[in-house]
């Protein structure tokens, strides 16, 4: 089963408006992350938290993250058109082989669909 | 220019034939990646390689397989006895396989469709 879920499915906001997508996750992670794909297109990295950090920003991307809840939150503010794509977070888990090493392997979410108006 | 390139970027095939897919990178990266994406879905994991001549099932790797005989490239094929194989495969790759924080870049992906 997927690790990530996110939350909502679809958004529709106006230019100027703030987006923010969330995502809950089932198992301790090392870190998760927030991709972006645009139409078609490959994804493309957008900000990495750490499961030892609550907050990060990243221009006009904010993300928290609370182990507590196993939950992240992805806010894009002053939304342009330009931001209209599909976001996705992943999460590397916390894995250990046979050998006693741990190792990451993303697992990605459903993803949530942002729609900008002009 | 470097990156993470796939091709081809369309590929048709008809039922029972094997298909090859390519995937390059110039990054130097230790690891890659293959997942599948099905129309308003996320990824999944088909297999993954941490180093050159070793590579691991993800999820979903019933009908493909996976080469690894130079850093540089991963080719995936699709086989026959894949029974749904119509659909958007990525190929990513990241600076190593056992750190924990890595972020993965993607190439633009093939839509295969079978035919």
């Amino acid at each position: 089963s997927q690790q990530g879920e996110e939350d909502p499915q679809a958004l529709s906001i106006q230019e100027g408006e703030n987006a923010t997508m969330n995502c809950s996750y089932k198992t301790s992670i090392n870190n998760l992350q927030w991709y972006r794909q645009n139409s078609g297109r490959g994804l493309v990295h957008l900000i990495l938290i750490r499961s030892n950090e609550r907050e990060k920003h990243s221009g006009r991307l904010r993300v928290t993250l609370d182990t507590s809840k196993k939950s992240s939150s992805l806010l894009i503010t002053a939304s342009r058109a330009a931001d209209t794509a599909s976001y996705f977070c992943a999460t590397d888990a916390v894995r250990r082989n046979a050998g006693g090493t741990s190792y990451g392997k993303l697992t990605f979410g459903q993803g949530t669909i942002l729609t900008v108006h002009p | 220019d470097g990156g993470i390139t796939q091709s081809p970027k369309y590929l048709f095939r008809k039922e029972g034939q094997n298909v090859t897919l390519s995937c390059e990178q110039n990054l130097n990266h230790d690891a890659m990646y293959w997942y599948r994406q099905d129309p308003g879905q996320g990824l999944r994991l088909i297999y993954y390689s941490q180093i050159v001549n070793d590579f691991q099932k993800g999820d979903i790797a019933e009908g493909y397989s996976v080469s690894r005989e130079k850093k540089e490239s991963f080719p995936l094929t699709v086989t026959s006895a894949q029974k749904n194989p119509t659909a958007f495969y990525l190929c990513a790759s990241s600076g190593s396989g056992h750190a924990p924080y890595n972020e993965q870049f993607f190439g633009p992906g093939t839509r295969l469709t079978v035919l």
